[in-house]
C-alpha cells in the first residue's frame, strides 16, 4: 500500500470562491482519483486524474467546475470552482498501481460552503 | 451509479457479538474491496477478494464471495467498540480501473 496525504483536512469557504485541494503519494502510483461524498451519503467518483494530459470526467462532472491536475505519479490537485452551499462535501483523493490492485485513500477534505 | 447495494444501511450490535454485512452488485466483476470509514474520514481498505476467490480472512474480518448470485458478506467476529464504523463494498468491472461503491452499512458496536 501506500500513504496518501490530503490538505487541506477541512474548509469552510465563502459561496463564489474556489478551493484547491492536494493529494501527495509517497510512492508512484498508476491511478489516481478524485471522489465526493455528500452527507450521509456513498462514495461518487468524481474523475481520474491522468498524469501529464486532462482528466477523465464522469457524467455530471464538469473540468470547469472541477478543474484537476496531475503533474507527476505522486501528486494530483481538484480545484472546487465557484462554490455553493451544494458544493458541501467530503471529498477524497485515491490511488492504485492499476488493476487487481487496492486503492487507497486520503483522509479527505471536509468542505463547508456558507 | 453505484452498482453495490448493502444491507443492513445499520447494524447495532453488543461487544462480543459477530456482525454481517451484505453486499450486492449488478454486473460481471475484477474484484471486490471492503472499506471502513470512521465518522466521515479517509477510507481504511480492509480486504480485496478476486472473482476466482471464494472467501478471505483478515485477523477477524472474514469476506465471502458468490459471483453466482453477485454477492458478498463480510464477516466482523468478536466485536469491539473500535469497530463502530460504516462499511463499504467497492467493485471495479471486468477490464475496468473504475470502482463502484455500495451505499454502505453503519455498524455501532455498544460497549
Amino acid at each position: 500500500s501506500a500513504v496518501i496525504s490530503q490538505k487541506p483536512s477541512r474548509d469552510i469557504c465563502q459561496r463564489g470562491t474556489s478551493l484547491t485541494i492536494q493529494c501527495q503519494v509517497d510512492s508512484q502510483v498508476t491511478m489516481m482519483f478524485w471522489y465526493r461524498q455528500q452527507p450521509g451519503q456513498s462514495l461518487t467518483l468524481i474523475a481520474t486524474a491522468n498524469q501529464g494530459s486532462e482528466a477523465t470526467y464522469e457524467s455530471g462532472f464538469v473540468i470547469d467546475k472541477f478543474p484537476i491536475s496531475r503533474p507527476n505519479l505522486t501528486f494530483s490537485t481538484l480545484t472546487v470552482s465557484n462554490m455553493s452551499p451544494e458544493d458541501s462535501s467530503i471529498y477524497l483523493c485515491s490511488a492504485d498501481r492499476g488493476l487487481n490492485t487496492e486503492a487507497f485513500f486520503g483522509q479527505g477534505t471536509r468542505l463547508t460552503v456558507v | 451509479s453505484q452498482q453495490g447495494e448493502e444491507d443492513p444501511q445499520a447494524l447495532s450490535i453488543q461487544e462480543g457479538e459477530n456482525a454481517t454485512m451484505n453486499c450486492s452488485y449488478k454486473t460481471s466483476i475484477n474484484n471486490l474491496q471492503w472499506y471502513r470509514q470512521n465518522s466521515g474520514r479517509g477510507l481504511v481498505h480492509l480486504i480485496l477478494i478476486r472473482s476466482n476467490e471464494r472467501e478471505k480472512h483478515s485477523g477477524r474480518l472474514r469476506v465471502t464471495l458468490d459471483t453466482s448470485k453477485k454477492s458478498s458478506s463480510l464477516l466482523i467476529t468478536a466485536s469491539r467498540a473500535a469497530d463502530t464504523a460504516s462499511y463499504f463494498c467497492a467493485t471495479d468491472g471486468v477490464n475496468d480501473y473504475k470502482l463502484s461503491f455500495g451505499a454502505g452499512t453503519t455498524v455501532t458496536v455498544r460497549a
